[in-house]
């Protein structure tokens, strides 16, 4: 099965911050790629599909990047609803499977 | 407006079935890919199996040859047989329309314990 790190597991950062995580994968996956973000309670939310496309209703300042193995999620000035924990999907090949995890919190 | 609801989970033994359901509407599951992801408590998100609009299935590598991934295309329903269930699937399991749309479900709470 593909592996996806992610990193950094964790990170603290204040409103208004330029927010990056990166996700490798353990073998090229073209640009089949999602990004996640979950809240506790809640169900998680499609934020970026394949690698770069912001999903529908999403705020734009969210963004992804990259391609075959090494891809990035940005949140551009960091809001209060962004503290999440945040997940990239690879959906090249089965099983599908998903980084573990960036948590987000506020400093 | 598109709802999925789980239902079925519970605390079981080790060793032990559950099958849970995942009622659908506004969607219908012989037209997508649906999908079940689970998050064991306190880590992170797992895919765990999809059924294709052809009815082809996929799984993890955890939960193949237990977990079986099946729907009833007249009820609109999904079903996950899980067999021999061991601690470790311990998880909260949600129906999801991943990879085709953003819709999940809820979730519902399987605890596999003695």
């Amino acid at each position: 099965a593909i592996q996806m790190t992610q990193s950094p597991s964790s990170l603290s950062a204040s409103v208004g911050d330029r927010v990056t995580i990166t996700c490798r994968a353990s073998q090229g996956i073209r640009n089949d790629l999602d990004w996640y973000q979950h809240k506790p309670g809640k169900a998680p939310k499609l934020l970026i599909y394949a690698a770069s496309s912001l999903q529908s209703g999403v705020p734009s300042r969210f963004s992804g990047s990259g391609s075959g193995t090494d891809f990035t999620l940005t949140i551009n000035s960091l809001q209060p609803e962004d503290f999440a924990t945040y997940y990239c999907l690879q959906n090249y090949i089965y099983p599908w499977t998903f980084g573990q995890g960036t948590k987000v919190e506020i400093k | 407006e598109v709802q999925l609801v789980e239902s079925g989970g519970g605390l079981i033994q080790p060793g032990e079935s559950l099958r849970l359901s995942c009622a659908a509407s506004d969607v219908t599951v012989s037209d997508n890919y649906m999908s079940w992801v689970r998050q064991a408590p306190g880590k992170g998100l797992e895919w765990v199996s999809v059924i294709y609009s052809g009815g082809s299935t996929y799984y993890a590598d955890s939960v193949k040859g237990r977990f079986t991934f099946s729907r009833d295309n007249s009820k609109n329903m999904l079903y996950l047989q899980m067999n021999s269930l061991r601690s470790e699937d311990t998880a909260v399991y949600y129906c999801t329309t991943l990879g085709s749309g953003d819709y999940w479900g809820q979730g519902t709470l399987v605890t596999v314990s003695s």
